[in-house]
């Protein structure tokens, strides 16, 4: 069955600070690996990683992929009390049956303290 | 990324009752989907909705509780049925873009049931 996990569960910051999110998974086939946040119902998209080592940046967030030891992590500098949310990440499924399937990690909480 | 709307955008229900949620497209997707995401938890896939065929449900999930309808490649419906207060949930569905490789969401439809 596959599997996300993410890190650490919460996290409370203040502005200005740099925060780093941990994602690791377990996948029988695996397609891309997604990073969303979400505020209040639907997760928004942030990041679609399929490729190891090379970085996505989008203003302050960045995230990168480790294929080889199954990880993710989301970065997001000078943050912002704008960036409080849920930030999930979710494993694409290629194969058969699963194809398209999400499998999403339990998310991390991150307040951002003015 | 692709337009998705929801309809309605939440709802409060008497247990025994049956509630239909739509999901419009603003162009033609292949892949639909469904997910449930209870309170204080992740997002969970309940099925994959084909057009021309019948859904295709994750473990846990049956055709009898939550009848999918897909009678096109921009819309569909899912319906809750015979709801009780563990229904109470947010439902969003989703469409593959990107050849595949990364999903967008609906705004969501937050359920209540009493």
């Amino acid at each position: 069955e596959d599997k996300v996990v993410q890190s650490p569960l919460s996290l409370v910051v203040h502005e200005g600070d740099t925060v780093t999110l941990n994602c690791s998974y377990e996948v029988t086939n695996f397609r891309s690996l997604l990073w969303y946040k979400q505020e209040k119902k639907a997760p928004t998209f942030l990041f679609m990683l399929t490729s190891s080592g090379i970085e996505k940046k989008s203003g302050r967030l960045s995230s990168i992929l480790d294929k080889k030891e199954l990880f993710s992590i989301l970065n997001i500098t000078a943050t912002q009390t704008g960036d409080s949310a849920v930030y999930l990440c979710a494993v694409l499924n290629a194969g058969g049956t699963s194809y398209g399937k999400l499998t999403f990690g339990q998310g991390t909480i991150l307040t951002v303290h003015p | 990324s692709a337009v998705i709307s929801q309809k309605p955008s939440r709802d409060i229900c008497q247990r025994g009752t049956s509630l239909t949620i739509q999901c419009q497209v603003d162009s033609q997707v292949t892949m639909m989907f469904w997910y449930r995401q209870q309170p204080g938890q992740s997002l969970t896939l309940i099925a994959t909705a084909n057009q021309g065929s019948e859904a295709t449900y994750e473990s846990g999930f049956v055709i009898d509780k939550f009848p999918i309808s897909r009678p096109n490649l921009t819309f569909s419906t899912l319906t809750v049925s015979n709801m009780s207060p563990e229904d109470s949930s947010i439902y969003l569905c989703s469409v593959g873009r990107g050849g595949g490789n990364e999903q967008f969401f609906g705004p969501g439809t937050r359920l209540t049931v009493l």
